[in-house]
């Protein structure tokens, strides 16, 4: 079993919706959740970050993170054509050592 | 966020012979620096953590005589791929890291394709 699980896509939805981005983990050891956006051939930037459960909102994006499921979330809404890309979940033990998801790709269509 | 350079963007090169791809923290200065390793449509793999000045940490599975990384300063960073084969093309990331958690700038990556 992978540590952190996260469903490959791709997810396509029209310009306008509400995205739901998931990623569940095993270890309970880690601390830290974020998410990053990734456009093709570049590298990953972060978009948020969180370290506790609950909710945290920046303008059109709005991290989740339940740890009693092991379950975190990204809501993007009014999705834009500009946020096609691939998302990915990363979690962070106390050691700071990164482990990410597989990512999903996303489309939003005009 | 602090800006991360890397250098090449992409590179081709000849079975055998060895690439070195540069990682400069331009306006950051890096406690310390990851590798990561990306195939298409996979996600990122971390390779190895250095320190400035200390030898890099390698995780499982991946070959230290064969990927040399050198971190001489707080704002740079070398991977060197040794006798490159084209099982080593792929997608390399380097990111610079700070002392919080939240401190972790991604190269923009560079793209190796061995022939």
């Amino acid at each position: 079993q992978k540590e952190v699980e996260q469903d490959p896509g791709p997810l396509s939805v029209p310009e306008g919706a509400i995205v739901s981005l998931n990623c569940t983990y095993s270890n309970s050891a880690f601390q830290y959740f974020m998410w990053y956006r990734q456009y093709s051939r570049k590298g990953p930037e972060l978009l948020m970050y969180t370290y506790s459960s609950g909710n945290k909102e920046d303008g059109r994006f709005t991290a989740q993170v339940d740890k009693s499921s092991k379950y975190i979330s990204l809501f993007i809404r009014d999705s834009q054509p500009s946020d096609s890309a691939t998302y990915l979940c990363a979690m962070i033990t106390g050691g700071f050592k990164t482990i990410f998801g597989a990512g999903t790709r996303l489309f939003v269509k005009a | 966020g602090a800006v991360v350079s890397q250098h090449p963007s992409w590179v081709i090169c000849k079975s055998g012979t060895s690439v070195k791809i540069e990682c400069r923290s331009l306006d950051f200065q890096a406690t310390t620096m990851f590798w990561y390793r990306q195939f298409p449509k996979q996600s990122l793999m971390l390779m190895a953590t250095s320190n400035e000045g200390s030898k890099a940490t390698y995780e499982q599975g991946v070959e230290k005589d064969k990927f040399l990384i050198n971190h001489a300063s707080l704002t740079l960073s070398t991977l060197t791929v040794t006798s490159a084969h084209p099982e080593d093309s792929s997608f390399y990331i380097c990111s610079a890291g700070g002392t919080a958690y939240n401190e972790q700038f991604f190269g923009p990556g560079t793209r190796l394709t061995v022939l």
